[in-house]
């Protein structure tokens, strides 16, 4: 059964700062990994999806890295925002039908 | 890219009532996944529905308690039945997009039973 886990549960960091969050999954058998970020109390935003072929993707300052190998992906934040703060969620999938598993998520606060 | 329009975006129900919840696809999609958020916790998935075909409940999920509708391509119903304060929660619709299966949400349905 796949389980997603996700570290830190929480992150407050000083505005500009570059930070990281952690993703790591129990069964390298995915499809695709999926980073979200959720406001409170709405709904999901894609950040950014990698497939199981690749290894990173960017977006602005977003970079999400995968290590399938070893059941990992990292989502690198450059040079934070106060508007950064969300909580930021990872999800993965067995194949293009499946539903996708979510982590709990890391709730991020961005210090002005 | 899809666009997912959810109805209504948040509501207030007496216990042992019904509550229906729409979504609203702007393309054709095989499969349509709907998901619970309880409070401070991350989303679970409630059921599968497929277009023609009975939804596909996960474990811990019955029909009778939360009917779905797929009628079209494009749209589908989620009714949280018979309501009891432990079914608050925000309910979210998603789809895959056809061509790389990137999963897209709507805005969610803010539910709070009284």
């Amino acid at each position: 059964k796949q389980e997603v886990t996700q570290i830190p549960a929480a992150l407050s960091v000083p505005e500009g700062e570059n930070l990281v969050l952690n993703c790591s999954f129990t069964d390298s058998a995915i499809y695709n990994l999926q980073w979200f970020r959720q406001d409170p109390g709405k709904g999901l935003t894609s950040l950014l999806l990698i497939q199981s072929s690749q290894r990173e993707q960017t977006s602005g300052r977003l970079n999400a890295s995968l290590d399938k190998s070893s059941g990992r992906s990292t989502l690198y934040i450059a040079a934070s925002q106060p508007g950064d703060s969300a909580t930021y969620l990872c999800a993965v999938d067995r194949n293009r039908d499946d539903k996708i598993i979510f982590g709990k998520g890391t709730r991020l606060h961005i210090l002005p | 890219s899809a666009v997912i329009s959810q109805k209504p975006s948040r509501d207030i129900c007496q216990r042992g009532t019904s509550l229906t919840i729409q979504c609203q696809v702007d393309s054709q999609v095989t499969m349509m996944f709907w998901y619970r958020q309880q409070p401070g916790q991350s989303l679970t998935l409630i059921a599968t529905a497929n277009q023609g075909s009975e939804a596909t409940y996960e474990s811990g999920f019955v029909i009778d308690k939360f009917p779905i509708s797929r009628p079209n391509l494009t749209f589908s119903t989620l009714t949280v039945s018979n309501m009891s304060p432990e079914d608050s929660s925000i309910y979210l619709c998603s789809v895959k997009g056809q061509l790389n299966t990137e999963a897209f949400f709507g805005q969610g349905t803010r539910l709070t039973v009284v």
